[in-house]
């Protein structure tokens, strides 16, 4: 199973980038990253996902080295409402009895 | 949002006591898993489900089973619930495909007292 490693939290400022780094050194040929935010007392939803190189949809771009033992999710511009866990997910459930496991989530704060 | 329903979604129940978290879907999913999150813990993987009647344990099994008759429902069962069972419990699915998106249900709030 490929472990991943997050920051615990991270401050920033309402208008800055965040840039949030995820390492999966033992990730899998056919695993996927997926990144997940987290509000409390609620689900987890997803955010982005990829499998290489950079992708980019219309709240985040995820960022992913040749080597794939890392990855960073950037957010443009945080707002305050952008305060939540965010989660780095590694695997890939179309293997019968995949079994998919979070790690601990990077808590972000965003101040006014 | 994916059709996903947890139920109950608060629960105070006694030591020792059965409970039986259920989760049913509406989007013909093959895989289901039960997660718990605890405070300084993030998510673990309970119990997950490849297919009817095929499930495999997770990272925090002991003191859980699950059952899956059917496609759309996915059961959590404590046979004798402990304190150290309190805590929020989420109910998760996918579909078969290559790297596909877990969705998530609302979670259910289980305080063992």
């Amino acid at each position: 199973l490929a472990k991943t490693t997050q920051p615990i939290s991270m401050d920033s400022y309402e208008g800055q980038e965040v840039n949030i780094t995820c390492s999966h050194n033992n990730i899998a040929t056919n695993d996927y990253i997926t990144w997940y935010q987290q509000f409390p007392s609620q689900g987890p939803r997803f955010i982005i996902q990829g499998y290489k190189t950079k992708v980019t949809n219309e709240v985040a771009s995820l960022f992913i080295p040749a080597d794939r033992k890392s990855s960073t999710l950037s957010l443009p511009r945080v707002s305050l409402s952008d305060t939540a866990v965010y989660y780095c997910l590694v695997g890939d459930n179309n293997n019968a009895g995949n079994m998919l496991t979070f790690g601990g989530g990077t808590r972000l704060m965003v101040k006014p | 949002d994916a059709g996903i329903t947890q139920s109950p979604r608060h629960k105070v129940t006694e030591t020792g006591t059965p409970v039986t978290l259920r989760c049913h879907q509406t989007e013909n999913h093959r895989y289901m898993y039960w997660y718990r999150q605890d405070p300084g813990h993030g998510l673990r993987l309970i119990h997950y489900s490849y297919g009817v009647k095929d499930t495999d344990k997770g990272e925090v099994s002991d003191g859980y089973s699950v059952s899956r008759s059917k496609t759309e429902d996915f059961l959590l069962t404590l046979e004798s619930a402990t304190s150290s069972q309190t805590s929020v419990y989420f109910c998760a699915i996918s579909a078969n495909q290559p790297g596909n998106t877990i969705y998530f249900g609302e979670g259910s709030w289980l305080t063992v007292v």
